[in-house]
């Protein structure tokens, strides 16, 4: 059981070009949510999945993409990386809403130059 | 609106002290309270969460947490802190009153340095 996984690691990114981050969870958890950590600001939400093929945006979603074809995926497309998208990536997973406990991933690190 | 406050951003504590990291709330309904813990490079781990109940919450790692209503309040602490115990800390809250709003709000964080 891996839990919440995310590939890449770490990744350079020149202006304007584009990535997707992968995020994978093998809890056959519902709700899946993508956030950004930027130092001294907390974590926000990016878009957050209540199922597959559902998806909807958070605080922070321009500039992002998001899809959810499968229970397990939610990947993260940049399509046009700026310098203000450098940040850290966690994906995070739960049963249900409410209530329900967040479990997050490794992360991200992303640095647009 | 739904918001969280961590009004220290360091903490420093000597090994085998009480450790206490501060966390206030704002909700328009009744919170849900998390805490978790990140170590350097790594992803946030879940360390305990108030719903309901008993305000005295106990996690993991020997962490527990008091929800205070009247002051919005959730402390977390640890009667005697070690050295592996530093790390970044978050509070956390989602509105029960907010049904279709999936969000946590998370606080800035607190870096807990317990000097050996």
């Amino acid at each position: 059981n891996a839990g919440v996984t995310q590939t890449p690691k770490f990744r350079i990114l020149k202006i304007g070009q584009s990535m997707t981050l992968q995020c994978t969870q093998d809890m056959n958890h519902n709700y899946m949510y993508w956030y950004r950590q930027d130092p001294g600001m907390g974590l926000k939400l990016i878009y957050y999945s209540v199922g597959a093929g559902i998806t909807d945006k958070g605080e922070v979603p321009n500039g992002y993409n998001v899809s959810r074809s499968t229970t397990e995926d939610f990947p993260l497309r940049l399509e046009l990386a700026a310098p203000s998208q450098t940040s850290v990536y966690f994906c995070a997973s739960s049963y249900g809403a409410n209530q329900e406990t967040q479990y997050f991933g490794p992360g991200t690190r992303l640095l647009v130059l | 609106a739904q918001s969280v406050a961590q009004p220290e951003d360091q903490v420093n504590v000597a090994e085998g002290n009480p450790l206490t990291v501060k966390c206030t709330y704002s909700v328009s309904g009744n919170p849900y309270l998390f805490w978790y813990v990140q170590y350097p490079n790594r992803g946030l781990q879940f360390l305990l969460k108030y719903i309901t109940g008993d305000n005295l919450v106990k996690g993991s790692y020997g962490f527990e947490a008091e929800f205070n209503k009247s002051q919005t309040s959730f402390h977390l602490k640890k009667p005697s802190a070690l050295v592996s115990d530093s790390a970044l800390y978050f509070c956390a809250v989602r509105d029960s009153g907010q049904l279709n709003d999936y969000k946590l709000s998370f606080g800035a964080g607190t870096t807990v340095t317990v000097r050996a």
